[in-house]
C-alpha cells in the first residue's frame, strides 16, 4: 500500500511570493489533514477535510493560506503572500474510520524556507 | 479539549541503557494516545497507540508504553537503546468527541551515546 505522497520536498522562496504544496493521501482514506511544524515544535493542525468538505480550519490563517480538496482525493495548500514566519515543515496526513481512534498516516513533508 | 505535555525536550542515554520518554495528557473524556517517531527530514511514523483495549501497549522497534489513568500518563519506554533510536519523539492525544483531532506535544529529542 502506497503511503501519503507530498511534493515538493523542499521549497525556497522570498517573502511576499506565493507557494503551493500538493498531497496525495493513502487510497481510500476519506480524511486528510494539513499540519504546520515549526522547528522545535510539535505539528499544529491547519485544516482537516472529510472527503471534499472542510471539517475544521479554525487555525488556518485565512488571510494568506488556502487549501482545497476538490475531488475528495488529493489536496493543495497555498500560501500567498508568504511571510518569514511561514518557514516550517508542512505535513500532510490521512486517516480512515476505525474503531478505537483513527490513526493518522503522515507524508514526508515539504520543508519551506522563506527568505 | 485535550492537551499533551512532554517533559524533557532533550533526553540522552547510553547505548544499551533504558529509554524513558515522558508524556502526560489532559482529557475530559477517555482519550486515545499515540507515540510517533520522526527521523531527520522525514514524516511522522506511528510507534504505538492506546485505544483502551490494554493498558500496556507494545509497538514497533521494541518500544512500549503504559497508560496510567490515575497519573494521566503515557510514558514511552525501551529496555535497551540502539543508535538507530536517535530521533524526535512526539506524543499525541485525540478523542472521539473532537473529531479525532490530534493534539501533539512539543516533542522529545533522543540522543543515544555510543
Amino acid at each position: 500500500e502506497a503511503g501519503v505522497a507530498q511534493s515538493p520536498r523542499y521549497k525556497i522562496i522570498e517573502k511576499r511570493q506565493s507557494v503551493a504544496f500538493w498531497c496525495n493521501p493513502i487510497s481510500g482514506h476519506a480524511t486528510l489533514y494539513w499540519y504546520q511544524q515549526i522547528l522545535g515544535q510539535g505539528p499544529k493542525l491547519l485544516i482537516q477535510f472529510q472527503n471534499n468538505g472542510v471539517v475544521d480550519d479554525s487555525q488556518l490563517p485565512k488571510d494568506r493560506f488556502s487549501a482545497e480538496r476538490l475531488k475528495g482525493v488529493d489536496s493543495t495548500l497555498k500560501i500567498q503572500p508568504a511571510k518569514l514566519e511561514d518557514s516550517a515543515v508542512y505535513l500532510c496526513a490521512s486517516s480512515r474510520p476505525q474503531q478505537g481512534g483513527e490513526t493518522q498516516y503522515f507524508g514526508p513533508g515539504t520543508r519551506l524556507l522563506v527568505l | 479539549a485535550q492537551s499533551v505535555t512532554q517533559l524533557g525536550s532533550h533526553v540522552s542515554v547510553s547505548e544499551g541503557a533504558l529509554v524513558l520518554l515522558r508524556c502526560n495528557y489532559s482529557s475530559s473524556v477517555p482519550p486515545y494516545l499515540f507515540w510517533y517517531v520522526q527521523y531527520p527530514n522525514q514524516g511522522l511514523q506511528l510507534l504505538l497507540k492506546y485505544t483502551s483495549a490494554a493498558t500496556l501497549v507494545k509497538g514497533i522497534n521494541g518500544f512500549e508504553a503504559e497508560f496510567k489513568k490515575s497519573e494521566t500518563s503515557f510514558h514511552l519506554t525501551k529496555p535497551s537503546a540502539h543508535m538507530s533510536d536517535a530521533a524526535e519523539y512526539f506524543c499525541a492525544v485525540s478523542a472521539a468527541n473532537t473529531g479525532n483531532q490530534f493534539y501533539f506535544g512539543t516533542g522529545t529529542s533522543l540522543t543515544v551515546i555510543p
